[in-house]
C-alpha cells in the first residue's frame, strides 16, 4: 500500500500569515502516461465531511479561494495557504488516487497563533 | 443539487452485523463509482471500499476484506455497505463519497455524505 506521510502534525499561524505543510508518498503518484500527479488535498472542519480543495496536485477545485495552492510532483507535495483566515482553521489531508487502495495522509491541523 | 445521505449506523456488539445505506439524488447515480470512507473518533480518514458505476468491480481495504460487502442498487440510487463480524476497531463515522468524474474508479471525491456513526461495543 502507498503510505502518505504528512508533516507537521499541527501548525499554528497568525492571521494573515502563510501556512505551508507537506505530504510525502512512499511511491511516486505521477503517471507517465498523462504526466499528472494523482494527488488531492482536502479540508475538514469539526463535525463536517472533508471538502476537496486541490486535485491533480495543483489544480484548485472550482469555488476554492485562490489563497489555497498546491505544488509538488512524484512523491513530495505541498499545500500552501497565503494570508490565513479564521475560517481556514481545520485539518488538512492529502490523498493519493493512483493506486488501490486509495490512501490518505494522517492530516495536519491548522490553528491560529 | 447533489445529495448523499447515509443511514443505518448505531451501536452494535462485537461479532454482529450492520448494514449501512447511502441514498443519493441530484445526479446520474448509475454513471459514478462510489466509495465508503471511514473515520475513527479523533482519527484520520481511512478508505474502506469502492464499487464501479455498474457494480462490476469492487475493491476493499485489507482491514475489512472478507467481512464487509459493498453493493449498489442503481434503480433506487442507493449505495450499501454490509458489515459482518464487526470489531471494536470498526468504530467510526462512515461516509459515502462520489468520485468526481463519471466512470472513473479512482479520483478525488467531490461529494460526501454527512456520515453515520457506527459504534461497536459490548
Amino acid at each position: 500500500d502507498i503510505v502518505m506521510t504528512q508533516s507537521p502534525d499541527s501548525l499554528a499561524v497568525s492571521l494573515g500569515e502563510r501556512a505551508t505543510f507537506n505530504c510525502k508518498s512512499s511511491q511516486s503518484v505521477l503517471s507517465t502516461s498523462n504526466n499528472k500527479n494523482y494527488l488531492a488535498w482536502y479540508q475538514q472542519k469539526p463535525g463536517q465531511p472533508p471538502k476537496v480543495l486541490i486535485s491533480w496536485a495543483s489544480t484548485r477545485v472550482s469555488g476554492v479561494p485562490d489563497r489555497f495552492s498546491g505544488s509538488g510532483s512524484g512523491t513530495d507535495f505541498t499545500l500552501s495557504i497565503t494570508s490565513l483566515q479564521a475560517e481556514d482553521v481545520a485539518v488538512y489531508y492529502c490523498q493519493q488516487y493512483y493506486y488501490t487502495p486509495i490512501t490518505f495522509g494522517g492530516g495536519t491541523k491548522v490553528e491560529i497563533k | 443539487q447533489v445529495q448523499l445521505v447515509e443511514s443505518g449506523g448505531g451501536v452494535v456488539q462485537p461479532g454482529r452485523s450492520l448494514r449501512l445505506s447511502c441514498a443519493t439524488s441530484g445526479f446520474s447515480f448509475n454513471t459514478y463509482t462510489m466509495h465508503w470512507v471511514r473515520q475513527a473518533p479523533g482519527k484520520g480518514l481511512e478508505w474502506v471500499a469502492l464499487i464501479s458505476y455498474d457494480g462490476s468491480n469492487k475493491y476493499y481495504a485489507d482491514s475489512v476484506k472478507g467481512r464487509f460487502t459493498i453493493s449498489r442498487d442503481n434503480s433506487n440510487n442507493t449505495l450499501y455497505l454490509q458489515m459482518n463480524s464487526l470489531r471494536s476497531e470498526d468504530t467510526a463515522v462512515y461516509y459515502c463519497a462520489r468520485v468526481s468524474v463519471e466512470q472513473w474508479q479512482r479520483l478525488w471525491f467531490d461529494y460526501w455524505g454527512q456520515g453515520t456513526l457506527v459504534t461497536v461495543s459490548s
